[in-house]
């Protein structure tokens, strides 16, 4: 099955740097790429996504860019917020299962600080 | 819409006791998934259901039952709680099973087993 490992586990960053998680993966049939945010006591949210016939996908501040080449895929949030605090994990669907069982990363907890 | 809504948000059981858990779904949805989070773990599949009347093993299926007579609900089941069950259970849906359809996910449900 899928095997999935995102990094760093923790990120600090002053209110309007730049952040950057990585994903790698492991199941070259992958093709559908997406990243949840889960703030505390919710649960995930789907906040950005990419397919694998595009190499970089942009919604507003946040962007997802893809490296089929070398399995991984990462997520950029620029000019970060306070409420970008949250974890984040990336999540490839396990291509091995029937439905779309999402294969969770171990999450980065990104902290924002003003 | 409500979305997804889980019942109760939190329980403590003592171990060898019984329950279950409640996860609705009001947007129609086919498929339906009980995860649970551990720290650093990620999200895990318990069970997951492609349509009413139906149910199959995920990640991490041992010690849960699940049953989903209606479309709308899905339930997980502990027939004899232990300690290792102690976690944070996330109910999700979908509108179907291709690999890029969005899973939108419950509140959650903090479960304590003492």
């Amino acid at each position: 099955g899928e095997n999935v490992e995102q990094h760093p586990s923790t990120l600090s960053v002053q209110e309007g740097d730049s952040a950057v998680i990585k994903c790698t993966y492991s199941d070259s049939a992958s093709n559908y790429f997406p990243w949840y945010k889960q703030e505390l006591g919710k649960g995930p949210q789907l906040i950005i996504d990419i397919r694998s016939n595009v190499g970089e996908k942009k919604d507003q501040r946040i962007a997802v860019t893809l490296n089929k080449t070398a399995k991984h895929f990462s997520l950029h949030i620029t000019e970060t917020q306070p409420e970008d605090s949250a974890v984040y994990f990336c999540a490839p669907p396990n291509g091995n299962q029937a439905g779309t069982a999402l294969i969770f990363g171990k999450g980065t907890t990104l902290s924002v600080s003003s | 819409n409500a979305g997804v809504t889980q019942t109760p948000k939190f329980r403590v059981l003592k171990t060898g006791q019984s329950m279950t858990l409640l996860c609705a779904q009001d947007m129609n949805h086919e498929y339906m998934y009980w995860y649970r989070q551990d720290p650093g773990m990620g999200l895990r599949l318990i069970h997951y259901s492609v349509g009413e009347g139906t149910t199959a093993k995920g990640e991490v299926p041992d010690g849960y039952n699940v049953s989903r007579l209606k479309k709308q609900n899905f339930l997980l089941g502990l027939e004899s709680a232990a300690p290792s069950q102690t976690s944070v259970y996330f109910c999700a849906s979908s509108y179907g099973g291709e690999s890029t359809d969005t899973q939108y996910f419950g509140p959650g449900t903090r479960l304590t087993v003492l």
